[in-house]
C-alpha cells in the first residue's frame, strides 16, 4: 500500500506554532481512523492525537490537549496536526499513522522531524 | 492510565537463536486491543502483531506472540540478522487512547 507522507516539520521558537500535514493519497483516507505518534529523540513512541474517519471526534494525549489540534480533509485524503505554544519537550519525529483491525496501527509515514529550540 | 512495562531493556543474542520478549500492564488489557511493532533505526515502526496474536500482513511465521490480561509475549522462533530491532508493545484503551510499552531492543551479540 502507499505510504502516508508527512510535512511541515522544521524548527521552531518555543512558544511558536507549527502546522504538520500527512498527505495519504490512495488509502480509501476518509474510511480510515488516523493519529499522530511522536517520538523524541533516542526515546520511544508516544500516542498524541485522534481523529475518527469522519472527523467529528477528536482525543488528546495530556500532554498536548489545549495546545495541539487535530483535523482532516478527506476530499484531500489529508491529515493535519496545528501545534500551538511549542515547547522543548515538543522536540520529535512525528509519525501519522492509520488506525486498523483491532485498534492496531498497521501503516505509518517516514516522519516529520520537529525541533524547539531557540 | 495504564502503564506498559517491556523487559528486558536490551537482549544480546546470535542469529539462529529463540527469544522471548514480556509486555506487562499495570492493570488488565483487553488482549483484543494488543498490539506489537518492530522499529529499526532511521525507520517508522513496523506493525508485527495485532489482537495479542494475529501476525500483520506479510509477517513472517517465526513471529508469534500470546497472553492475555496483564501478560504478553512475542516470541521470535529463530532469529534473521534483519529481526535485530527494538520492538514496542501497544495497547488501545480510553484515555490515553493509545499507549506504548518502552521498548525492548535487540541487539547482535
Amino acid at each position: 500500500e502507499v505510504q502516508p507522507v508527512e510535512s511541515g516539520g522544521g524548527l521552531v521558537q518555543p512558544g511558536g506554532s507549527l502546522r504538520l500535514s500527512c498527505a495519504a493519497s490512495g488509502l480509501t483516507f476518509r474510511t480510515y481512523e488516523m493519529n499522530w505518534v511522536r517520538q523524541a529523540p533516542g526515546k520511544g513512541l508516544e500516542w498524541v492525537s485522534y481523529i475518527s474517519g469522519s472527523g467529528t471526534t477528536m482525543s488528546y494525549a495530556d500532554s498536548v490537549k489545549g495546545r495541539f489540534t487535530i483535523s482532516r480533509d478527506n476530499a484531500r485524503d489529508s491529515l493535519y496536526l496545528q501545534m500551538n505554544t511549542l515547547r522543548a519537550e515538543d522536540t520529535a519525529v512525528y509519525y501519522c499513522a492509520r488506525g486498523a483491525t483491532l485498534y492496531s496501527l498497521d501503516l505509518w509515514g517516514q516522519g516529520t522531524l520537529v525541533t524547539v529550540s531557540t | 492510565e495504564i502503564v506498559l512495562t517491556q523487559s528486558p531493556g536490551t537482549l544480546s543474542l546470535s542469529p539462529g537463536e529463540r527469544v522471548t520478549l514480556s509486555c506487562r500492564a499495570s492493570q488488565s488489557v483487553s488482549s483484543s486491543y494488543l498490539a506489537w511493532y518492530q522499529q529499526k533505526p532511521g525507520q517508522a515502526p513496523r506493525l508485527l502483531i495485532y489482537g495479542a496474536s494475529s501476525r500483520a500482513t506479510g509477517i513472517p511465521d517465526r513471529f508469534s506472540a500470546s497472553g492475555s490480561g496483564t501478560d504478553f509475549t512475542l516470541t521470535i522462533s529463530r532469529l534473521e540478522p534483519e529481526d535485530f530491532a527494538v520492538y514496542y508493545c501497544q495497547q488501545y484503551g480510553s484515555s490515553p487512547r493509545y499507549t506504548f510499552g518502552q521498548g525492548t531492543k535487540l541487539e547482535i551479540k
